[in-house]
């Protein structure tokens, strides 16, 4: 079957690094996605990864090794309002985008 | 660019009646439009998706009578939840692609649903 595996939820401290990962099984790999979602609120587009290595982004950095099956999305500076849930999404051959459950992220100043 | 609107925003219904969601690409043309649901603290779950021009194709377990889809042009598709009940009281979410696979889906803003 298909899986993406993301911790529950993590907790960081306002300023400090964080880095949220992501590992994938699916059928076929067609790009991986992260998306953060403030509660109550839709999701937003973060960064897109489909080749090995490290997107930078301002803040955020997403990396991806297809060949582990594996992602991180780094963030840095960490501000109280990066405090959201983090979903990872994987497109698989068919094209078809699978969900992780996602990663509530907790700042504490 | 890649902006999707959502219409209404919020709604509160009678057990019964039916709702129509709105789910506009504002600047772009979107040849896949996704329609998804969040119950409170739970993960999205994805309900249909739908090509332009074509019928959507059902999740496993959303009944397509229920929740009709219709996506007649390239900007619009709609969501219809036909005899809502408080149990369909959710946050419903769209969400739209230009191409095929590789392009992103950007979401819309959500509807959040109340059935009384």
């Amino acid at each position: 079957g298909q899986n993406i595996d993301q911790p529950t939820e993590m907790t960081a401290t306002e300023g400090a690094i964080v880095q949220i990962n992501c590992t994938y099984q699916t059928s076929g790999f067609n790009g991986l996605f992260w998306y953060q979602q403030h509660a109550g609120e839709a999701p937003t587009f973060l960064s897109y990864n489909v080749l090995d290595g490290l997107e930078e982004k301002g803040r955020f950095s997403s990396f991806l090794s297809r060949s582990k099956g594996y992602s991180y999305l780094l963030l840095k500076e960490l501000q109280m309002k990066d405090s959201a849930s983090y979903l990872c999404a994987v497109t698989d051959s068919n094209y078809q985008l699978i969900w992780g459950a996602g990663t509530k992220l907790i700042i504490k100043p | 660019g890649a902006v999707v609107s959502q219409h209404p925003s919020r709604v509160i219904c009678k057990s019964g009646t039916s709702v129509k969601i709105e789910c506009r690409s504002l600047d772009f043309q979107a040849t896949t439009m996704f329609w998804y649901r969040q119950f409170p603290k739970q993960s999205l779950m994805l309900m249909a998706t739908s090509n332009e021009g074509s019928k959507a194709t059902y999740e496993q377990g959303v009944e397509k009578d229920k929740f009709l889809i219709n996506h007649a042009s390239l900007t619009l598709s709609t969501l219809t939840v036909t005899s809502a009940h408080p149990e369909d009281s959710s946050f419903y979410i769209c969400s739209a692609r230009a191409g095929e696979g590789r392009e992103t889906q950007y979401f819309g803003p959500g509807t959040r649903l109340l059935v009384l």
